[in-house]
């Protein structure tokens, strides 16, 4: 799996509480994202980092907030669950050229908001 | 932003037919396309990519083709297999590099079984 882990892998949460997912890489790339997806959505981009402290945000960014203080360490937090942020949550990286090292993915967070 | 439309939905068959999945894209400057296998339980696993300077990759039993004036790729399985039973997904996306981060658009995903 390209060395990337998640953590945890699931998760229950009561609605209105923090929530942080942890994506950890061995592979020492510059670029990691984060990805839910949903039924009838594929996977749609949430954040993403180019480099440490370096992030920028993706298609449904709004509720979420992410972390790199480390090159192999990403976090994605939701700072108040809501429901409708039950989901399945992937981490992703890649290298500096996309068709060189393409996107490999973690195995997943599934995260359920009650 | 891009935009990938990905057909069929579900796609059933009998063991040993081909496959064939359908993506459009809306980005002109889009120039690589992936395709991802996803099993249960599991992340994304890259299958195949192209790039947009070739029409055409092979690699045993997948091919890609690109038709870049329609804007549109698809996912050829042949002699199918019930261990090809999985969900497909297709993706666009600017090459990394300068300003780009080769951030993936994905399609919403086809549900793939093979019948033994």
């Amino acid at each position: 799996d390209a060395g990337i882990t998640q953590s945890p892998r699931h998760k229950v949460t009561e609605t209105g509480t923090p929530v942080t997912l942890r994506c950890h890489q061995t592979e020492n790339h510059r670029y990691m994202y984060w990805y839910r997806q949903d039924p009838g959505h594929g996977l749609r981009l949430i954040h993403y980092s180019y480099g440490v402290k370096d992030t920028d945000k993706g298609e449904v960014s709004d509720g979420y907030s992410v972390s790199r203080s480390k090159t192999e360490d990403f976090l994605l937090t939701l700072e108040s669950a809501t429901s409708s942020q039950t989901s399945v949550y992937f981490c992703a990286i890649s290298g500096d050229l996309m068709w060189n090292s393409p996107l490999h993915f973690g195995n997943g967070t599934r995260l359920t908001v009650t | 932003g891009e935009n990938v439309e990905q057909h069929p939905s579900t796609l059933s068959v009998q063991e040993g037919d081909s496959a064939v999945i359908k993506c459009t894209y809306s980005d002109s400057a889009s120039n690589y396309f992936p395709w991802y296998k996803q099993e249960l339980g599991k992340g994304p696993q890259l299958i195949i990519d192209i790039r947009s300077n070739v029409g055409e990759k092979k690699d045993q039993r997948i091919a890609v083709t690109l038709n870049k004036t329609a804007k549109h790729f698809s996912l050829h399985i042949t002699e199918t297999q019930p261990e090809d039973s999985a969900v497909y997904f297709c993706a666009a996306s600017m090459r990394a590099g300068g300003t780009s981060y080769g951030k993936l658009t994905f399609g919403q995903g086809t549900i793939l079984t093979v019948h033994p």
